[in-house]
């Protein structure tokens, strides 16, 4: 089976503080995705990667892929409350087209 | 627009008895998804449908089956529930099933608590 660990687990931090969650397999994805969910509702796709070593920015957030296609990263400058949320990883295993997710990375911004 | 509906939001139910959550999107998606969501395990695979009529199973299927009769409707059937498939269950859609990446899209997701 494979696996997405994703760390931290939670992560509480103060307003205007950077962060950064990882996302780490063994196995070979052949894209990644970041999805944010908040509290009563499903996730909602923020990027998705698909070069190893791509860097993608969506406005403080910044997304990269591994070289070797096993891991990425999401980076979040100047934390605001409203970013708070659970951030989920998702990987594309090569040769399939189903996605597998990873554990998640719960984030509480305080104000 | 309203992308995709769940039914019901959340359900306390007796083991043994049967369920059947609903999904239904209206965005014409040829992909659906059935997850299941438990805390520290993540999103996890129970059924998919890559166009109607055709269904295939996902990381965690036993206990539950689906269907697909038509492009917008995609209902998940527990036939005799347990206490382990007390979760948050999510239904899911993209446009399309055979692509190297696509984005799904989320259901606002049924809570289940089999007693």
């Amino acid at each position: 089976t494979q696996l997405l660990e994703q760390s931290p687990q939670f992560l509480s931090i103060q307003e205007g503080e950077n962060l950064t969650v990882y996302c780490n397999s063994s196995s070979v994805f052949s894209s990644l995705q970041w999805y944010r969910q908040e509290p009563g509702e499903g996730p909602v796709l923020l990027v998705t990667v698909v070069t190893g070593g791509e860097v993608k920015k969506l406005k403080r957030l910044t997304f990269q892929f591994g070289d070797a296609r096993k891991d990425s990263s999401l980076h979040i400058t100047a934390a605001q409350p409203g970013d708070t949320g659970l951030y989920l990883c998702a990987g594309g295993p090569s040769g399939t087209y189903k996605y597998i997710f990873g554990t998640g990375t719960r984030l509480k911004v305080l104000a | 627009i309203a992308g995709i509906t769940q039914a019901p939001t959340s359900q306390i139910l007796a083991a043994g008895r049967r369920m059947t959550l609903r999904c239904t999107q209206d965005m014409r998606h040829n992909a659906m998804y059935w997850y299941r969501q438990d805390l520290g395990l993540g999103l996890r695979l129970i059924h998919y449908s890559n166009t109607a009529g055709t269904t295939g199973k996902g990381e965690v299927p036993d206990g539950y089956s689906v269907s697909r009769a038509n492009t917008d409707d995609f209902p998940l059937t527990l036939a005799s529930a347990v206490p382990s498939q007390t979760s948050v269950y999510f239904c899911a859609s993209s446009d399309v099933w055979d692509r190297p990446y696509n984005e799904q899209f989320f259901g606002p997701g049924t809570r289940l608590t089999v007693l």
